[in-house]
């Protein structure tokens, strides 16, 4: 069973620029998570999609942060402009189970770095 | 006071040493606790999940819930240079319903 696909793996943009990251959930999975990681600390959720329905956005900056969950499968996470503080690793995860919790399994994983 | 705090690391110990990782949490409507292991550069990964106050094993590894003193803790017995790593603790429920709220990790080295 292919796990949790992140792309790109490295992104390397200047301050300003905007960026886009895509994941591909486990399939099967409904609830699928947007964190972010920065160096030294643990994960901090973004965004939590039930299906398509976004059910849990209130820690993502929706000054600059969008994200969209098509059909329920594949989602898009954008920044726009890019800020220095925006450099951080963007992990996708997803989840079998509707309450959230439990089990996430993270996909590799997208190390922004913004100069 | 932050929702979800690790013992201060880095933890270095031998190798056959029981390494001792412990979390305290804020929520009390806090349900479920759960160990994670993150290699560097890779993505965490499962290796425990808790519910219930007391132990559970599972081959070296053991995780221990007290909802009393809202502390969960991880001891890895026999410790391998493999096991070195970041151990992130984290809670669903409560205020963190649906979602999982992370520690800020534990840096675990073993050396042989």
């Amino acid at each position: 069973e292919a796990g949790v696909v992140q792309s790109p793996r490295y992104k390397i943009i200047e301050k300003k620029q905007p960026v886009a990251f895509w994941c591909n959930p486990i399939s099967g999975h409904n609830t699928l998570y947007w964190y972010r990681q920065n160096l030294g600390q643990g994960p901090e959720l973004l965004i939590r999609y039930e299906n398509e329905e976004a059910v849990d956005d209130s820690q993502l900056p929706k000054d600059r942060f969008s994200a969209e969950r098509l059909k329920g499968v594949d989602s898009t996470l954008k920044i726009q402009p890019a800020e220095l503080g925006d450099s951080a690793v963007y992990l996708c995860a997803s989840s079998a189970s509707f309450r959230g919790g439990g089990e996430l399994f993270f996909g590799e994983g997208s190390r922004l770095t913004v100069l | 006071q932050k929702e979800v705090e690790q013992n201060s690391g880095p933890l270095s110990v031998p190798e056959g040493a029981i390494a001792s990782l412990n979390c305290t949490y804020s929520d009390r409507g806090s349900q479920s606790f759960f160990w994670y292991r993150q290699y560097s550069g890779k993505s965490p990964e499962l290796i425990m999940s808790i519910y219930s106050n007391g132990d559970k094993e599972d081959g070296r590894f053991t995780a221990q819930l007290n909802k009393a003193s809202q502390y969960v803790s991880l001891l890895i017995r026999d410790s391998q240079p493999s096991d070195s790593a970041t151990y992130l603790c984290a809670w669903a429920g409560g205020t963190s319903y649906g979602k999982l709220t992370f520690g800020q990790g534990t840096i675990l080295t073993v050396h042989p």
